[in-house]
């Protein structure tokens, strides 16, 4: 089965400061995505890439980045992390091709103090 | 935009009643629909796809029928499990040369004895 890994998979931040979420996918999928899921809300995709080298805007990039160095890796960057994005995060790799489905990875927990 | 409307927040069933989750779209293209289902503490994982040549997709006793004509891709079981108690997400790639994959705000299902 297709591995999504995530690291941490629990994090404390502070206000203010920068935390970096990491995923490896061994998949060799092209596509790779970034969600938060928040009760209420549901999964609200942040960014996503097609391919090394690339990222796009999803829904919510506000206050995200997201870096993809190498087909395996997909970064999802909190500059300046927010109370208000306290959340878990799950991190997916798919084909680019439209009716496949897409791999999670078991999520980060994210909690900024 | 694209968007995915599902039946909101919570559904409590009787074990052996059956089962049926409203998912409705709004797309640019013609999508693919998907069902996910995320049991507690794990990660969202495929459940059902939709098909372009028109067949029923069964899994696991669920299927889903695409209805173009009213945008739906109604989850229905005929008769639920206390196992089938889990978060469930519809969600829509809207094809092109866009694979944005975008979920609706999910329905937990509770099964009781």
């Amino acid at each position: 089965e297709a591995a999504v890994t995530q690291s941490p998979r629990n994090k404390v931040a502070v206000t203010g400061g920068k935390v970096t979420l990491s995923c490896n996918q061994t998949n060799n999928h092209n596509n790779m995505y970034w969600y938060r899921q928040d009760t209420g809300h549901g999964l609200r995709l942040i960014h996503y890439s097609y391919g090394a080298g690339s990222t796009e805007k999803g829904d919510i990039p506000d206050g995200y980045k997201a870096s993809r160095p190498s087909q395996e890796n997909f970064s999802l960057i909190l500059e300046l992390a927010t109370p208000s994005q306290t959340s878990v995060y799950f991190c997916a790799s798919g084909e680019a091709v439209a009716n496949t489905e897409v791999f999670f990875g078991k999520g980060t927990r994210l909690t900024v103090v | 935009g694209d968007s995915v409307t599902q039946t909101e927040g919570l559904v409590t069933l009787t074990e052996g009643l059956p089962v049926m989750l409203n998912c409705t779209y709004q797309s640019t293209y013609s999508p693919f629909l998907f069902w996910y289902v995320q049991h507690l503490n794990e990660a969202p994982k495929l459940l059902l796809k939709s098909f372009t040549d028109n067949k029923r997709p069964e899994h696991q006793g669920f299927h889903a029928t695409l209805h173009k004509s009213s945008s739906s891709f109604h989850l229905q079981k005929s008769s639920a499990q206390l196992s089938d108690s889990a978060l469930y997400y519809c969600a829509q790639n809207s094809g092109g040369s866009n694979y944005k994959l975008t979920f609706g705000k999910g329905t937990l299902l509770t099964v009781t004895p």
